[in-house]
């Protein structure tokens, strides 16, 4: 069965520190998605980055960064010199590709806390 | 451009009343996602529309919850008879069309039912 855990439930930071959020994930296919939501206390998910499982290579938007190993069956989401606004609850999802006849849904982990301190 | 929204924002039901939520996905959006988010826990899906085809239905828990995207745009998700346990945040979202495109929330609505 799918599942995603993030194991951290609550991080809390200071101000410009470095902050690495886990997520590991569990699916017998071999083509799927991956993603990060940022959940602010507005409420509103903001979708922040959607890999391939087929390209483990990592990206850099900015401040954040993910690192996809295959191999360990993880995402994990780094921000880098933090700020307060980072403050949220992040989520990461997985999802099983049309093909497989799913029907697109997203299996969700239970989301990270991240207080940013100033 | 306009994004996912839902109204209302807020409601409050005395348990065994009926409500109706609604959602504006972004225009020309193909895909239309309803999901269920208690306090402290990740999304929960309910439901997926194709236009006006409701694909899976899987989620929805009993047969209390009732979903309809009759023109393929706004999607209405109705609870009848509500529960205390249904008090949680619903989430819309639509995704342009692909498998897997990255899905568009809208803020939510938050229900309590006492």
């Amino acid at each position: 069965a799918q599942k995603v855990t993030q194991a951290q439930t609550e991080i809390s930071v200071v101000e410009k520190e470095d902050v690495t959020l886990d997520c590991v994930y569990e699916t017998r296919d071999t083509t799927y998605y991956l993603f990060w939501y940022k959940q602010p206390p507005s409420g509103e998910l903001v979708f922040l980055i959607r890999r391939n499982s087929f390209d483990e290579q990592n990206e850099i938007s900015g401040r954040y960064s993910w690192n996809f190993q295959k191999s360990t069956s993880s995402f994990n989401f780094t921000i880098t010199a933090s700020q307060v606004v980072d403050s949220a609850v992040y989520f990461c999802a997985l999802s099983e590709p049309y093909n497989a006849g799913n029907n697109r849904k997203l299996i969700w982990g239970l989301g990270t806390s991240l207080a940013v301190n100033p | 451009g306009a994004g996912v929204s839902q109204s209302p924002r807020y409601k409050v039901a005395k348990r065994g009343q009926d409500v109706a939520l609604r959602c504006d996905p972004i225009s020309g959006h193909v895909s239309l996602f309803w999901y269920q988010q208690a306090l402290g826990q990740g999304p929960e899906f309910l439901t997926y529309f194709q236009n006006e085809a409701q694909l899976d239905k899987s989620g929805l828990p009993s047969d209390r919850f009732f979903a309809e995207r009759p023109e393929g745009s706004v999607s209405t998700l109705k609870i009848q008879r509500t529960q205390q346990e249904d008090s949680a945040v619903y989430l819309c979202a639509s995704s342009l069309e692909q498998a897997n495109d990255e899905q568009y929330f809208g803020p939510g609505t938050r229900l309590t039912v006492t």
